[in-house]
């Protein structure tokens, strides 16, 4: 079974431009979660979807959006890019409804904002 | 609110002893607690997860960790450390119908 894969893996973009970042989760998979890691915060919580619902969203502020398609991929979206959005946004997926289901996670997409 | 803490921004043990690799938390109500591992440029591996039941709860590469309520702790475990244990762990905490907090991660050095 193929896992979680995330495209593109690297990114370089500019300041004040967006950015779209996808992730595609294993096969029967129905909830996708997005995180960011930076050296300094570690792992935080972006947003969950499941079943193409949002069920949790972490604090970021609006310019982060994701959604997640009836086939269950998913894309997150950053729009006026900052310096301090250069990161590893990593994309998880997990079987099942309930929320003790154990996460499995992409290699993660390396932003750059220059 | 929720939070998770792992106290100690790296440990450093010598092949063939135990090592730990400590996580608190704070939760309302019943949690439930995950450790993942993540090695050099790749992303995040599942450890092992606590739920209910047993306190003591075994996971992946000989890795295990004991559930203490009333201390609220879930410290990662392994008998004896490898070369290959060497990474970044974490440490993750939610309860139900809430989202989920990782701890900032523990780097465990592995000394041959």
């Amino acid at each position: 079974k193929a896992g979680v894969t995330q495209t593109p893996r690297y990114l370089i973009k500019t300041r004040g431009q967006q950015v779209t970042l996808s992730c595609s989760p294993i096969s029967g998979h129905r909830s996708v979660s997005w995180y960011q890691q930076t050296p300094g915060q570690g792992l935080q919580f972006l947003f969950e979807y499941f079943s193409e619902t949002q069920r949790n969203k972490g604090n970021f502020p609006g310019r982060f959006s994701g959604r997640q398609f009836s086939n269950s991929r998913s894309e997150m979206n950053v729009s006026t890019l900052e310096l301090g959005d250069s990161a590893l946004y990593l994309c998880a997926s997990s079987g099942g409804a309930n929320m003790n289901t154990e996460a499995f996670f992409g290699q993660g997409t390396r932003l750059t904002v220059v | 609110a929720q939070s998770v803490a792992q106290p100690e921004d790296q440990v450093n043990v010598a092949e063939g002893n135990p090592l730990t690799v400590k996580c608190t938390y704070s939760v309302s109500g019943n949690p439930y607690l995950f450790w993942y591992v993540q090695y050099p440029n790749r992303g995040l591996q599942f450890l092992l997860k606590y739920i209910t039941g047993d306190n003591l709860v075994k996971g992946s590469y000989g890795f295990e960790a004991e559930f203490n309520k009333s201390q609220t702790s879930f410290h990662l475990k392994k008998p004896s450390a490898l070369v290959s244990d060497s990474a970044l762990y974490f440490c993750a905490v939610r309860s139900p119908y809430d989202k989920i907090i990782f701890g900032k991660g523990t780097r465990l050095h592995i000394l041959p």
